[in-house]
């Protein structure tokens, strides 16, 4: 199995700013993804992050606003830009072997005033 | 969601009774997985089963899965309060890439 760790746990950002959530596994996944999910609701798969290039974004979300980096097999960062209070919600990544088991952060609780 | 759906979309039971939920899908995929999510808290992988398989156990949970109807069930057998939180099913379908039913919120009373 795999421990992942997010930075921040949470954070009251202000309106127009940007936050940059970091993520750590303690081992090497093939795999990392982000993920949202607002309060009482499911996840929803934001974008795959790709080792050593441009993560793949999901339908409904774009490079500019969600700019991922991902530049070893261990870390990623998903940057929140431009933020209003609809980006308010929880993001988690998450790490995995391809194929098998997923596992998953602690998640960012991210407010926006 | 963006795969798939849940139901009941919620449930609430006694202590010791059994609990079943479904997650039905909507391409065909190369696993399925289900999760658990205490209030607040973190996911916890709670089983994975592939597309060849049919029936996987762990402990107190049975997992079913029958891909002719896209669909797949979990089973908690003799439930506990501490077994209060939302369930997930997350399926594969292509890349490796998880995506997410909308969840069955689970309430054993004591």
């Amino acid at each position: 199995s795999a421990v992942i760790s997010q930075k921040p746990s949470r954070d009251i950002c202000q309106r127009g700013t940007s936050l940059t959530i970091q993520c750590q596994v303690d081992s090497q996944v093939t795999m990392m993804f982000w993920y949202r999910q607002q309060p009482g609701q499911s996840l929803t798969l934001i974008a795959t992050a790709n080792q050593g290039s441009e993560a793949t974004y999901e339908s409904g979300f774009v490079i500019d606003k969600f700019p991922i980096s991902r530049p070893n097999l261990t870390f990623s960062t998903l940057t929140v830009s431009n933020m209003s209070p609809e980006d308010s919600s929880i993001y988690l990544c998450s790490g995995g072997q391809g194929n098998h088991e997923q596992y998953f952060g602690p998640g960012t609780r991210l407010t926006v005033t | 969601s963006q795969q798939g759906e849940e139901d009941p979309q919620a449930l609430s039971i006694q202590e010791g009774e059994n609990a079943t939920m479904n997650c039905s899908y909507k391409t065909s995929i190369n696993n399925l997985q289900w999760y658990r999510q205490n209030s607040g808290r973190g996911l916890v992988h709670l089983i994975l089963i592939r597309s060849n398989e049919r029936e996987k156990h762990s402990g107190r949970l049975r997992v079913t899965l029958d891909t002719s109807k896209k669909s797949s069930s979990l089973l908690i057998t003799a439930s506990r309060a501490a077994d209060t939180a939302s369930y997930f099913c997350a399926t594969d379908a292509w890349f490796n890439k998880f995506y997410f039913g909308s969840g069955t919120k689970l309430n054993v009373k004591p």
